[in-house]
């Protein structure tokens, strides 16, 4: 089973600020399938990027996604009110399918 | 447009079997490619995958927890059950189920349609 460690448990910023979110998988993920989502209170989540890199439909230029084999990062560019949340990775290159723990974005 | 709904009781007793219903619409779990997956996430923790039903009717769980589960489909009715046997507090949480397209197909392979939820609360 893979593993998928995220960092930090939550990161303070003020908006407009930039965010840098890492996950970190304790082997390597086949085929980069590496996915972002993020998810507010009483929401479930939204698929942000896919493959590592990709933008999900609907999603904004200011995330993406960087990162292969064990190291994958989320980057949002200028964040918006609507960006505080909390964010998961997640991996489907290997059964069983594993979420990291999450980062929570919170307002400085 | 894809949509998928989660039913079934908000409070069980525990050793009960718990039976979830997720309805969908807009695809087919026929279509070469296409998944449906349950989710989990206990109150203030982090998301769980539990299983997959996938379009060749392959079935895949969570190692720690597929004695309990049971994922089969209703062709007929575009649904997709989950089977939880044995609940116990710990399986108190909001159970997601979501679409997935395989890569293959040209999906993007993460869950990019899910259900609202349904909270299952495990107490006696």
């Amino acid at each position: 089973e893979i593993v998928l460690t995220q960092s930090p448990g939550t990161l303070s910023l003020s908006p407009g600020e930039r965010a840098t979110l890492s996950c970190r998988a304790s082997q390597s993920v086949p085929y980069n399938y590496l996915a972002w989502y993020h998810q507010k209170p009483g929401q479930p989540p939204r698929l942000l990027i896919y493959g590592a890199s990709g933008r999900a439909t609907g999603i904004p230029d200011r995330f993406s996604g960087s990162g292969s084999a064990t190291d994958f990062t989320l980057s949002i560019r200028r964040l918006e009110p609507e960006d505080f949340a909390f964010y998961y990775c997640q991996q489907y290159g290997s059964s069983p399918l594993t979420f990291g723990g999450g980062t929570k974005v919170e307002v400085k | 447009q894809i949509t998928l709904k989660e039913s079934g009781p908000t409070l069980v007793k525990p050793t009960q079997t718990l039976t979830l219903t997720c309805t969908f619409s807009g695809f087919s779990l026929g279509t070469n490619g296409v998944a449906v997956d349950w989710i989990r996430q206990p109150p203030g923790k982090a998301l769980e995958w539990l299983a997959v039903i996938s379009w060749n009717d392959d079935k895949r769980y969570s190692p720690s927890l597929s004695s309990r589960f049971t994922i089969t489909e209703d062709t007929s009715k575009n649904q997709v059950v989950l089977t939880i046997t044995n609940m116990d507090p710990v399986d108190t949480a909001t159970y997601y189920c979501a679409h997935r397209l395989f890569p293959s197909r040209g999906g993007a392979g993460g869950f990019d349609v899910w259900g609202q939820g349904t909270m299952v609360t495990v107490s006696s």
